[in-house]
């Protein structure tokens, strides 16, 4: 119940294309989900995050869609660009408590 | 990244040995978080803490043990390195009366266990 389950695994995209990156979760408790990148060699980074109580949350080319009854989120990314090249992971948490991660989508955008 | 350091950030050890990767942090936050990484499994929680008296495991605690020297300071042993604990390792901080629940993570160590 407390994982959270993150597809694909691996995505490749054109440049200018949309990368879209799911993730499902089983605890209805949860009521923080972020986004974060990676690039090699770096650690990760907080990308973008929303609370149930919306359904949508944008910033720039990158989009949260929410959906509460289906126990589902995804990461959409506009107009991918090569720099969006890097791994992307979901998390889920409950009242403040230790995030959750999926495990990770290396996303490839070629020009 | 620079607000929380690692050392080392790569390190070759055998079987058998015990090693501690270290975690600093200039940013005040009380919890520190330890994870590995692994192709394909994500991110996976070894040890975490939410103040210097506070000590946790995570869901991969065996094999590795933690102290919490101060708020700025969380180190992680691997009692008996063995070649399955060959990973990436991440330290990561938070402050949840800040941020939220937003983790600030360290530039990781990589460790081969020979």
């Amino acid at each position: 119940q407390q994982q959270v389950k993150q597809s694909p695994q691996s995505l490749i995209v054109q440049k200018g294309g949309i990368s879209i990156i799911n993730c499902a979760y089983e605890n209805t408790a949860f009521d923080y989900f972020p986004w974060y990148q990676q690039f090699p060699g770096k650690g990760p980074a907080l990308l973008i995050a929303i609370r149930p109580d919306v359904s949508e949350k944008k910033e720039g080319r990158f989009t949260i869609s929410f959906n509460k009854s289906a126990k589902q989120f995804s990461l959409h990314i506009m107009d991918s660009q090569p720099g969006d090249s890097a791994t992307y992971f979901c998390a889920a948490s409950w009242n403040t408590d230790k995030l959750i991660f999926g495990t990770g989508t290396r996303l490839q955008v070629f020009p | 990244d620079a607000d929380v350091t690692q050392t080392p950030r790569n390190r070759i050890t055998k079987t058998g040995k015990r090693i501690m990767l270290e975690c600093s942090q200039t940013k005040g936050h009380d919890r520190m978080y330890w994870y590995r990484q692994d192709p394909g499994l994500g991110l996976r929680l070894i040890y975490y803490s939410f103040d210097v008296k506070d000590i946790n495991k995570g869901e991969i605690s065996d094999g590795y043990s933690v102290s919490r020297q101060a708020q700025a300071k969380f180190s992680l042993s691997l009692e008996s390195a063995i070649p399955n604990q060959t990973a990436l390792y991440f330290c990561a901080t938070s402050d949840p009366k800040g941020s939220g629940e937003t983790q600030y993570f360290g530039p990781g160590t990589r460790l081969l266990v020979l």
